[in-house]
C-alpha cells in the first residue's frame, strides 16, 4: 500500500518563526511535491523535486524553500513565517513522466496556522 | 491541460451506485482522465485514471465516451465514507518535467451518501 507521511496534521506557529514541514513516502518515487490548499484557490504548487537534491519553482515559491537530501523526504521551509502562510499544506510523490506513471499519491496534509 | 466541468453538487442513497460525470469537450488525443477524491480536511486521493478504454478497479470504475468529451466515475455501492469532493482532472501523461506534473484541481463535485 502507497504511503505518504507528514511530520504534524495540525501546526500553531508564531509570525516570524522558522517552520519546518516533512514529508516521507515509501515508494520510492522520483517526484515529490509541495501544494497548499486554500478556500476558493484550489491547490497551488510551491515547489516540486524530480531527484534527490533537484528542485523546481513551482507557481508561488516565494516565502519558501525546500530540501530533498534523500529521496524519501522532501522537507517544505518556511523561513520566516508570515501570516498569509496560513493555510493547508499537502505533499505528493510519484514516479518519473511516463505513461500510466502520472499519479500522484497525497500525505494526509498539516493544516498551519500562523498567528 | 482541457477544462472540466462537472456538477457542483451530487447525493446517493447508500448501497447505491453513485453516477459521478464529467464533461471535457475540448480534450486532446493525448490528454488521460483523472480522477481524485478528497475527504474533508485530508489530503487528495487518487481513484482511477484511463485514455478512452473503460477502466475498473477496487474503488471504483470509469467510463468514457467513445468520442471522449464526456466520462462518468461510478462507485458500485456507495457509503457513508465515501462522502467527498471528487475531482475529475484531464492532462497529458507524459511530460517533460518541472512544474508541467502540478495537478490543478476544479471546484469538483461534492458527492454527500445519505443513509
Amino acid at each position: 500500500d502507497v504511503k505518504v507521511t507528514q511530520s504534524s496534521r495540525y501546526l500553531v506557529k508564531r509570525t516570524g518563526e522558522k517552520v519546518f514541514l516533512e514529508c516521507v513516502q515509501d515508494m520510492d518515487h522520483e517526484n515529490m511535491f509541495w501544494y497548499r490548499q486554500d478556500p476558493g484557490l484550489g491547490l497551488r504548487l510551491i515547489y516540486f523535486s524530480y531527484d534527490v537534491k533537484m528542485k523546481e519553482k513551482g507557481d508561488i515559491p516565494e516565502g519558501y524553500s525546500v530540501s530533498r537530501e534523500k529521496k524519501e523526504r522532501f522537507s517544505l521551509i518556511l523561513e520566516s513565517a508570515s501570516t498569509n502562510q496560513t493555510s493547508m499544506y499537502l505533499c505528493a510523490s510519484g514516479l518519473s513522466a511516463g505513461v500510466r506513471s502520472e499519479t500522484q499519491y497525497f500525505g494526509p496534509g498539516t493544516r498551519l496556522l500562523v498567528l | 491541460d482541457a477544462k472540466t466541468t462537472q456538477p457542483p453538487s451530487m447525493d446517493c442513497a447508500e448501497g447505491r451506485a453513485a453516477n459521478l460525470p464529467c464533461n471535457h469537450s475540448t480534450i486532446s488525443g493525448n490528454e488521460y482522465v483523472y480522477w481524485y477524491r478528497q475527504i474533508h480536511s485530508q489530503g487528495p486521493q487518487y481513484i482511477i485514471h484511463g485514455l478512452k478504454n473503460n477502466e475498473t478497479n477496487e474503488m471504483a470504475s470509469l467510463i468514457i465516451t467513445e468520442d471522449r468529451k464526456s466520462s462518468t466515475l461510478i462507485l458500485p455501492h456507495a457509503t457513508l465514507r465515501d462522502t467527498a469532493v471528487y475531482y475529475c482532472i484531464v492532462r497529458v501523461a507524459d511530460r517533460s518535467g518541472g512544474s508541467n506534473y502540478k495537478l490543478t484541481f476544479g471546484k469538483g463535485t461534492l458527492l454527500t451518501v445519505n443513509p
